[in-house]
């Protein structure tokens, strides 16, 4: 069965001070691996695909790699604007849907 | 205007009435999702549908039911409504290219009492 877990649950840092947050996953052939942002009573909203492990993406303050067993979205010098829930999924090949992680509730204190 | 639109937003209700959550797209999207959302569980799959005449059973099916009553207009149904129903409900949409990039809508907070 596939899975996904995210850690931390929770993450609070300052304005500046870069992390990092986790997803591992199980997948039986992955065909991608996505994250989402979802802010308060918001629907959430996509951010990056990774297909193949040594893939990286950038948005902002924001980058995401992609290992065989996990994935990182580090957070470079983050802003008070990038408080929000982030969601990890994965897909596997042959699969119609996405499988989901609990998500890392990270909250940027000024 | 939203790409995903859903009604209603907030809904209270009692255990044993019908309730039907509506979702509507202007993405011209054939793939439509329903998720349900629940605090340390994360989002789960309903039912999907790719056209209008296609309807899936996602992970968590039982207790509700669907209509694709068009291309841009997809319905989740409970039936007779339980409190562990409650939960945030989510419709999605994609194309068929970008399977994975999905676009949700606002949600819909229900409450079963």
């Amino acid at each position: 069965e596939d899975q996904v877990t995210q850690s931390p649950e929770a993450l609070r840092l300052q304005e500046g001070e870069s992390s990092s947050l986790n997803c591992s996953y199980t997948v039986s052939g992955l065909r991608g691996l996505f994250w989402y942002r979802q802010d308060p009573g918001k629907g959430p909203e996509f951010l990056f695909t990774l297909y193949s492990a040594g893939e990286e993406k950038e948005k902002e303050r924001l980058k995401a790699t992609l290992t065989k067993k996990e994935s990182f979205l580090h957070i470079t010098a983050p802003k008070p604007e990038d408080s929000a829930t982030y969601l990890c999924a994965v897909q596997a090949r042959g699969a119609q849907k996405l499988v989901f992680g609990q998500g890392t509730r990270l909250t940027i204190n000024p | 205007d939203a790409d995903v639109t859903q009604t209603p937003r907030n809904r209270i209700t009692k255990t044993g009435k019908r309730i039907m959550l509506e979702c509507s797209q202007t993405k011209g999207h054939d793939r439509m999702y329903w998720y349900r959302q629940d605090p340390g569980l994360g989002l789960r799959l309903i039912y999907y549908s790719f056209d209008v005449k296609d309807i899936n059973k996602g992970e968590i099916s039982d207790g509700y039911s669907v209509s694709r009553q068009a291309q841009a207009k997809f319905s989740l149904s409970l039936e007779s409504a339980i409190p562990n129903q409650t939960a945030l409900y989510f419709c999605a949409t994609n194309g068929q290219a970008t399977t994975g990039e999905l676009f949700f809508g606002e949600g819909s907070r229900l409450t079963v009492l």
